[in-house]
């Protein structure tokens, strides 16, 4: 197994422009999410998936938006890229939503906006 | 609302020796805690976790964690360090709905 898989790995953008990163998971994971990691910050909470067809907002989702295109995939989407969202973008997946469930990480994104 | 401080940004120890990294939580119920190690490059992987029963939990990787609700922390050990297990580390809490919040982080050097 892959475990959570993550496109692409580093990526920089100009200001303004738009990018979808990409995850997938092959735990048949009911639950994924979208983290930023930014220094001295921890990670931060951007957009979740309870369930397949569900979305909702985390901590910081401003700028961002999520499509879970089916029970493995999850993407997260820059419409308008600004130097305050170069960070790394982790995503994760856990069984479902019942803190029971430990979250499974990818390797996460590196992305720069300049 | 759940938070984690974690008070010390980086730390370093000399191979061999004993190490314990500190966390402190603010969560009104009984948290679910994590502990993270995150290699360079790498995404987070979970060392060990506690839920509830026994205060002291064991991990992954030779570490273990203990639990003490009347100081709200959750501080890791291990009793020997190996160069290895220089990463940076995570404590978390989860609240309900396995929303998360991690701390910042304690980066982790080891000396030959």
């Amino acid at each position: 197994n892959a475990g959570v898989t993550q496109t692409p790995k580093f990526q920089v953008l100009k200001t303004g422009q738009s990018m979808t990163l990409q995850c997938a998971q092959d735990m048949n994971h009911n639950s994924m999410y979208w983290y930023r990691q930014d220094p001295g910050m921890g990670l931060r909470l951007i957009y979740y998936s309870a369930s397949e067809g569900t979305t909702d907002k985390g901590e910081v989702p401003n700028g961002y938006n999520v499509s879970r295109l089916n029970k493995r995939e999850f993407s997260l989407r820059l419409e308008s890229a600004a130097p305050s969202q170069t960070s790394v973008y982790f995503c994760a997946s856990s069984k479902s939503r019942d803190r029971h469930y430990e979250q499974y990480f990818g390797p996460g994104t590196r992305l720069t906006v300049t | 609302a759940q938070s984690v401080t974690q008070p010390d940004i980086h730390i370093t120890v000399s191979e061999g020796a004993s190490l314990e990294l500190r966390c402190n939580y603010s969560y009104g119920a009984t948290p679910y805690l994590f502990w993270y190690v995150q290699s360079p490059g790498q995404g987070l992987q979970l060392l060990l976790k506690y839920f509830s029963g026994d205060t002291l939990v064991q991990g992954i990787k030779g570490f273990e964690a203990e639990f003490k609700r009347s100081q709200s922390s959750f501080n890791l050990r291990k009793p020997s360090v190996h160069w290895s297990d220089a990463a940076e580390y995570f404590c978390a809490v989860g609240a309900r709905n396995n929303d998360m919040r991690f701390g910042a982080g304690t980066r982790l050097t080891v000396k030959p």
